[in-house]
């Protein structure tokens, strides 16, 4: 059965810090990949998502991923963090049908 | 306005008792799902609904059961069997066919079971 491995449970940071965190699947064929995020309070949302093309991936609030087929890897960046980043966010992968398989999520803390 | 409705937002209910989740969606999605979140563990596949009259067991199916009579809705019940049911419930949906599959989230449910 496919994995989905988020190395870091909890993260804090200053404002303005460079954030990058760890995704890792395990699957050795096509798969679609995403990094979702909720807020406080609020919806799970989709921040970007990779099907086929250019590996690097640019969502929404500054965020981009980078897809490295040979590290199984899907690593979430952003460059410089606002309080508002707050949240957790979960990595998940589609291999076969239409089931996700999320990670276990990472709770970033952006200290103001 | 569309999307994904869930009610509750918070459930208590006392053990042994059986107990109903709600999800409603308006997006015209044909596939619907049932997740579970708990600390640590992201999100769990329960069960899910690729079309009306038809659904699936996911990872962690025992204990649940679900019904899906209606495209707009797939209620989710929590059985007595269901041995740790104190969680937070989310439920999705998606367009299955093609290459474009991404999942809407409802606001979700917290069960509390005493």
């Amino acid at each position: 059965a496919q994995s989905v491995s988020q190395h870091n449970h909890h993260v804090i940071l200053s404002e303005a810090a460079s954030l990058e965190l760890g995704c890792n699947y395990s699957y050795g064929g096509t798969v679609n990949l995403f990094w979702y995020v909720q807020y406080p309070g609020q919806h799970l949302q989709l921040l970007l998502k990779y099907f086929s093309g250019d590996p690097l991936v640019k969502g929404i609030k500054g965020f981009e991923a980078e897809f490295i087929k040979s590290k199984f890897s899907f690593n979430l960046r952003k460059p410089s963090v606002q309080w508002s980043d707050t949240a957790e966010y979960f990595c998940a992968v589609r291999a076969a049908g239409n089931k996700l398989t999320f990670g276990g999520g990472t709770r970033v803390l952006v200290k103001p | 306005d569309g999307g994904i409705t869930q009610s509750p937002k918070y459930l208590f209910r006392k053990e042994g008792q059986n107990v109903t989740l709600s999800c409603e969606q308006n997006l015209n999605h044909d596939a619907m799902y049932w997740y579970r979140q708990d600390p640590g563990q992201g999100l769990r596949l329960i069960y899910y609904s690729q079309i009306v009259n038809d659904f699936q067991k996911g990872d962690i199916a025992e204990g649940y059961s679900v019904s899906r009579e209606k495209k707009e809705s797939f209620p989710l019940t929590v059985t007595s069997a269901q041995k740790n049911p104190t969680a937070f419930y989310l439920c999705a949906s998606s367009i299955p066919s093609g290459s474009y599959n991404e999942q809407f989230f409802g606001p979700g449910t917290r069960l509390t079971v005493l």
